[in-house]
């Protein structure tokens, strides 16, 4: 069984531009999360799906994020513009539905921008 | 709110000697407890995890870690370190419902001496 992928692995912007991550979660998988981590800190939640809605996004930075699930499978979440704090990686983990607190994480996306 | 403390952000022991990875948590529901590994480009791996049953708690490559409530702490163990247990460890509460969300501490790395 496939795991959470992330892509891309690693991202390097410039300032001002727009990035975006892609998650797939294990088939089958209703929870989606997404966390950061930010050089030195601990990992933060960002935000929660299950399936297509979003069920908690308090996590959410600002409204330069924007997190979408589409038919309720793999998850894209879009920086723009990027700012040198958004720099860090991002995690993405999901869970089974009746499961909810397992979560199985990806590998992450590295951002860094400049 | 929940919160988790992880003591020591670095810690180094020479192979074969205990491992001790100290956690405590703030929760005001009784918590679901994990502890995550995360190798060098790799993602969270979970290592073990409570969830009410047995206080002491066994994981994959001889880890365990022992719930005390009166303590509010889950510290992580192995008796006899291996030079493959070079990693970052990750303490992380999650309550009983709603999201599921977790809450993270800073991350412990361990260094393993030969």
């Amino acid at each position: 069984e496939a795991g959470v992928t992330q892509f891309p692995s690693h991202s390097v912007i410039e300032k001002g531009q727009t990035v975006t991550l892609r998650c797939d979660p294990i088939s089958g998988h209703d929870n989606l999360y997404w966390y950061r981590r930010v050089m030195g800190k601990e990992i933060k939640f960002l935000l929660h799906f299950v399936k297509e809605s979003k069920q908690d996004e308090s996590g959410m930075p600002n409204n330069r994020f924007l997190a979408e699930r589409t038919g309720g499978t793999y998850s894209t979440l879009k920086v723009q513009p990027a700012e040198l704090e958004d720099s860090g990686v991002y995690f993405c983990a999901s869970s089974l539905a009746g499961s909810s607190y397992e979560q199985y994480f990806g590998p992450g996306t590295r951002l860094t921008v400049t | 709110a929940q919160s988790v403390t992880q003591l020591g952000s670095h810690v180094s022991v020479s192979e074969g000697a205990l491992v001790l990875l100290r956690c405590n948590y703030s929760s005001s529901v009784p918590p679901y407890l994990f502890w995550y590994v995360q190798y060098p480009n790799q993602g969270l791996q979970l290592l073990l995890k409570y969830t009410s049953a047995a206080t002491l708690v066994k994981g994959i490559n001889g880890f365990e870690a022992e719930f005390k409530k009166s303590e509010t702490s889950f510290h992580l163990t192995k008796p006899s370190a291996h030079m493959s247990d070079a990693a970052e460890y990750f303490c992380a509460v999650s309550d009983r419902r709603g999201t599921y969300k977790y809450i993270f501490g800073t991350g412990t790395r361990l260094k393993v001496l030969a």
